[in-house]
C-alpha cells in the first residue's frame, strides 16, 4: 500500500530564515505531487504541483520555490521566511484524478 | 475564473441524525468530484468520490449525489455519530487538470 511522509511535524522559524519541508511517497511510481497550504481556519491554496522529476508547475508567486529530485521526493524552500508564510503544509500525491494528502507541517514564523 | 461554493459553512446535528453538505461548481466541464474529511490537527482524509457518469454513490453511511444539469453535488452522512465531527471540504476537478477547485469547508458537529 502507498504511504506519504512528511517531515518535520511542526516547525518554528524567524523571520528571515529558510526553509526545507520534505514529503516522500513510499509504494508507488512517477505520481503527481503537489504542495499545498492552509491558513488557520481556511480551505486550502494550491502552491505547487509536479507530474515528474524536474516539472514543477507553481500557482502562487511567492518566496516559496518546490523541487523534485527524486520520482517520490518532493521539497518545499524557501530563502528567506515572511511572517505571512505561516500555515499548516500539506503535501499530496495521486495517480490520476484522485489526491491523497500527507499528515501536513505546521509552521509558525516568528 | 471556476469556483466551488459550499454551503453550509457550520453544521449541528444531533447523533443519530443525517448531515447534509451541499456544493455548486461553475466549470461545466468538471467531471470529477471529492470529498474529504479533516480532522484537527490533520491532514485532509479522502471519503468518497464521483465522477460524471454516476448520479449517486454509496460507501455505508456516507453517500455523494451529483446533479449535472444544476452542476451541484452533495454528501450525505446518515446515522451521525460524534466522531463524524469534523471539517468537510468539498473539490471539482476536470480530465486535463491536475488542480481541484476546493469548497471553503463545513464545520461539522455532531452533538452527543
Amino acid at each position: 500500500s502507498q504511504t506519504i511522509h512528511q517531515w518535520p511535524a511542526t516547525l518554528v522559524q524567524p523571520v528571515g530564515s529558510p526553509l526545507s519541508l520534505e514529503c516522500t511517497v513510499e509504494g508507488t511510481s512517477n505520481p503527481n505531487l503537489y504542495w499545498y497550504r492552509q491558513a488557520a481556519g481556511r480551505g486550502l491554496q494550491l502552491l505547487f504541483y509536479s507530474v515528474g522529476i524536474g516539472q514543477i508547475s507553481s500557482e502562487v508567486p511567492q518566496n516559496l520555490s518546490a523541487s523534485r529530485p527524486q520520482d517520490r521526493q518532493f521539497i518545499l524552500s524557501s530563502k528567506k521566511l515572511l511572517l505571512s508564510d505561516s500555515g499548516f503544509y500539506l503535501c499530496a500525491w495521486g495517480l490520476s484524478y484522485e489526491q491523497y494528502f500527507g499528515p501536513g507541517t505546521r509552521l509558525t514564523v516568528t | 475564473g471556476e469556483n466551488v461554493e459550499q454551503h453550509p459553512s457550520t453544521l449541528s446535528v444531533q447523533e443519530g441524525d443525517s448531515a447534509v453538505i451541499k456544493c455548486t461548481y461553475s466549470d461545466s466541464a468538471s467531471n470529477y468530484f471529492p470529498w474529504y474529511k479533516q480532522e484537527l490537527g490533520k491532514g485532509p482524509q479522502l471519503i468518497i468520490d464521483i465522477r460524471s457518469n454516476v448520479g449517486e454513490k454509496k460507501d455505508q453511511r456516507i453517500a455523494v449525489t451529483l446533479n449535472k444539469t444544476a452542476k451541484h453535488f452533495s454528501l450525505h452522512i446518515t446515522e451521525t455519530q460524534p466522531e463524524d465531527s469534523a471539517v468537510y471540504f468539498c473539490a471539482a476537478s476536470r480530465t486535463g487538470t491536475y488542480k481541484y477547485i476546493f469548497g471553503t469547508g463545513t464545520r461539522l458537529k455532531v452533538l452527543a
